[in-house]
């Protein structure tokens, strides 16, 4: 069965320092991928989606940027951290051929302060 | 485009009484419909999925949904309402495959 796993689980970091969050998917193979930002009180954002390797979509402009160097293998990163950073992330797969059902990871809680 | 809108953002009930959290949608075709359900601080899970195959459609923990296209709604119910069904209930929709569109969410509360 597959399994998605995201770290870490809470983060605290000051304004202006860099960022890295990590999420990785077992038991299957070209998997899509997705970050989600879910900022308090408030519904999930899609903020990029890879069909492949290196093959990064970004949804919306902002401060964060992601990276897929392996196929199971999903980095959202900031070089320079942002009070408005601060929420809940959310990874996600789902299967490449037409599945339109998404998996989520257990998520991250980043706080900036 | 496609949309979902979920007309409760807070729904309260008793423990053993019924639940209804309500999600019209909007779609120039028929689309594929989703709840998940999100407990404090976790990452959402799956509680079922509309492909058209079946207007009812059943899922876990006792939950079920129908497809009601005259209405264009696809509310999910439950029988008898736990404790622990309380959670954020979000009502989803996709489009191109690949994406999810994601409704408000309602956040369901159950007292004892």
């Amino acid at each position: 069965s597959q399994t998605i796993h995201q770290w870490p689980a809470t983060l605290v970091q000051p304004v202006g320092s860099p960022l890295s969050l990590e999420c990785t998917v077992e038991g299957t193979s070209n998997p899509n991928l997705y970050w989600y930002r879910q900022a308090a009180g408030r519904g999930l954002q899609l903020l990029f989606y890879s069909v492949g390797i290196g093959q990064i979509s970004s949804e919306v402009p902002q401060n964060l940027s992601a990276s897929r160097p392996q196929d199971r293998q999903f980095i959202l990163s900031s070089k320079k951290l942002l009070l408005s950073d601060s929420g809940f992330y959310l990874c996600a797969w789902s299967f490449l051929a037409g599945g339109e059902t998404q998996y989520f990871g257990p998520g991250t809680r980043l706080l900036v302060l | 485009a496609q949309s979902v809108t979920q007309l409760d953002s807070h729904v309260s009930v008793s423990e053993g009484t019924p639940v209804l959290l309500r999600c019209n949608y909007s779609s120039s075709y028929s689309p594929s419909l989703f709840w998940y359900v999100q407990h404090p601080n976790k990452g959402l899970q799956l509680l079922l999925k509309y492909t058209s195959a079946a207007t009812l459609v059943k899922g876990i923990n006792g939950f079920e949904a129908e497809f009601k296209k005259s209405e264009t709604s696809f509310h999910l119910t439950k029988p008898s309402a736990h404790m622990s069904d309380a959670a954020e209930y979000f009502c989803v929709t996709s489009y191109n495959t690949d994406k999810l569109i994601f409704g408000t969410g309602t956040r369901l509360q159950v007292f004892p």
